[in-house]
């Protein structure tokens, strides 16, 4: 299984843009790279998924380098309430078992 | 929308009592998984399932088992809950296909005393 790792922590201000990048060197043919959101008290929430080049959707863009063995989260003009823990995760379930693994997470804390 | 269902958000309990923590959902998913969430540990997969009566262990499976005896349904039990098992419990469920996210429910606190 794909291991990652991530920043523990980020702080950044309301308005800017912020990168969270992932490094996954193990990263298998199969795998894909999902990026979830939580807030306390809650349940990670699904944000955007990619495998090669980049994804965008209405929340977030994915970069992912040719050789894939990182990947960055962009949020665009962040505001307080993207305040959470981010995590990426690696992997394919179908080939794994269904086995999924999350990382430690990243902090993001937007300030005012 | 995916809805995941955990039937107690907080749940309270003593030391050695059989716990059960029931988790539902409502889009015919194939996966479904158990997770435990504690401070600077991150999230960590106890149990997991592909299918109806089906169970694969994930990275700590001990003091926990799990039943699935309907597509819908996945149980945790702790079958003699210790303190060391204080925790958020979070159930998520996943269509079988490799790139499916997971839907996580919002989870349950459960506090063993």
């Amino acid at each position: 299984l794909a291991k990652t790792t991530q920043p523990i922590s980020m702080d950044s201000y309301e308005g800017q843009e912020v990168n969270i990048t992932c490094s996954h060197n193990n990263i298998a043919t199969n795998d894909y790279i999902t990026w979830y959101q939580q807030f306390p008290s809650q349940g990670p929430r699904f944000i955007i998924q990619g495998y090669k080049t980049k994804v965008t959707n209405e929340v977030a863009s994915l970069f992912i380098p040719a050789d894939r063995k990182s990947s960055t989260l962009s949020l665009p003009r962040v505001s307080l309430s993207d305040t959470a823990v981010y995590y990426c995760l690696v992997g394919d379930g179908v080939n794994q078992g269904g086995k999924l693994i999350f990382g430690q997470g990243t902090e993001l804390s937007v300030k005012p | 929308d995916v809805k995941v269902t955990q039937s107690s958000r907080y749940l309270v309990k003593r030391t050695g009592e059989k716990v059960f923590l029931e988790c539902v959902q409502d889009m015919d998913h194939e996966n479904m998984f158990w997770y435990r969430q504690d401070p600077g540990l991150g999230l960590r997969l106890i149990y997991f399932s592909y299918d109806v009566k089906m169970k694969e262990k994930g990275d700590i499976p001990e003091g926990y088992s799990v039943s699935r005896e309907k597509k819908e349904r996945f149980s945790l039990i702790l079958e003699s809950a210790s303190t060391n098992q204080t925790s958020m419990y979070l159930c998520a469920s996943s269509l079988w296909r490799g790139n499916s996210p997971l839907h996580f429910g919002n989870g349950t606190r459960l506090t063993v005393t």
